[in-house]
């Protein structure tokens, strides 16, 4: 079972930012916070990942908070094709190799 | 330049025949899955292959059977296809303990 707490859906106007949660307070000290998404009939899409630190690439940003209990997905500039479902998925580093995908979170943005 | 390949992209077949798909990875990596995501939208996975070996086999029918020739190729042949093996398959591939990468998916029917 995934060991994540995501909102079933949110919405986000196009140009705006989208702030995603994530909630996952069993989380272990060797445990990754992975981002994946899944825009429709697609493979999921990896976006980004981080243990402790603030993380920023060009897709997204991933603020976790200092106990990492949870954490936030930052798009900074949504566009329509941002609609996906996005995925929190926590990973042990070194171990098992399997992702734990929940239901994740349907983002919609609109025009 | 294709990542993470898989055929057919979709297969249509019936109950009691037995298919197989294929999936190859250009990225180098020694490690490769396949998960399998039901009419729910679920995202489960089923194997993983390192270096050819078998390491994860997630109590998946016995029908189907993962089988890797080479670290770039990971193909899944299930025998006897059942009316509730209709789902999509998605192939992955990562270095080890690595971020994994997904391909776009093969869609199976089964009538």
């Amino acid at each position: 079972d995934a060991k994540t707490t995501q909102p079933t859906s949110m919405d986000c106007a196009e140009g705006r930012a989208a702030n995603l949660p994530c909630n996952h307070s069993t989380i272990s000290g060797n445990e990754y916070v992975y981002w994946y998404r899944q825009i429709h009939s697609q493979g999921p899409q990896y976006i980004i990942h981080g243990l402790k630190n603030n993380e920023t690439n060009e897709m997204a940003s991933l603020i976790i908070t200092e106990d990492r209990k949870s954490s936030t997905l930052i798009l900074p500039h949504a566009t329509l094709r941002d609609t996906a479902v996005y995925y929190c998925i926590l990973r042990i580093q070194g171990g098992s190799e399997k992702l734990v995908f929940g239901k994740g979170t349907k983002l919609t943005v609109n025009p | 330049d294709t990542a993470v390949s898989q055929t057919p992209k979709y297969l249509v077949t019936q109950m009691g025949n037995d298919k197989s798909i294929k999936c190859e990875q250009n990225l180098g990596h020694d490690t490769m899955y396949w998960y399998k995501q039901d009419s729910k939208k679920f995202l489960k996975i089923m194997f993983s292959y390192n270096n050819k070996e078998l390491i994860i086999n997630e109590t998946v029918p016995n029908r189907f059977s993962p089988k890797s020739p080479d670290k770039a190729h990971l193909n899944l042949h299930i025998n006897s296809l059942e009316l509730g093996d209709s789902a999509v398959y998605f192939c992955a591939s990562s270095r080890q303990s690595g971020t994994q990468y997904f391909g776009p998916g093969t869609r199976l029917l089964v009538l």
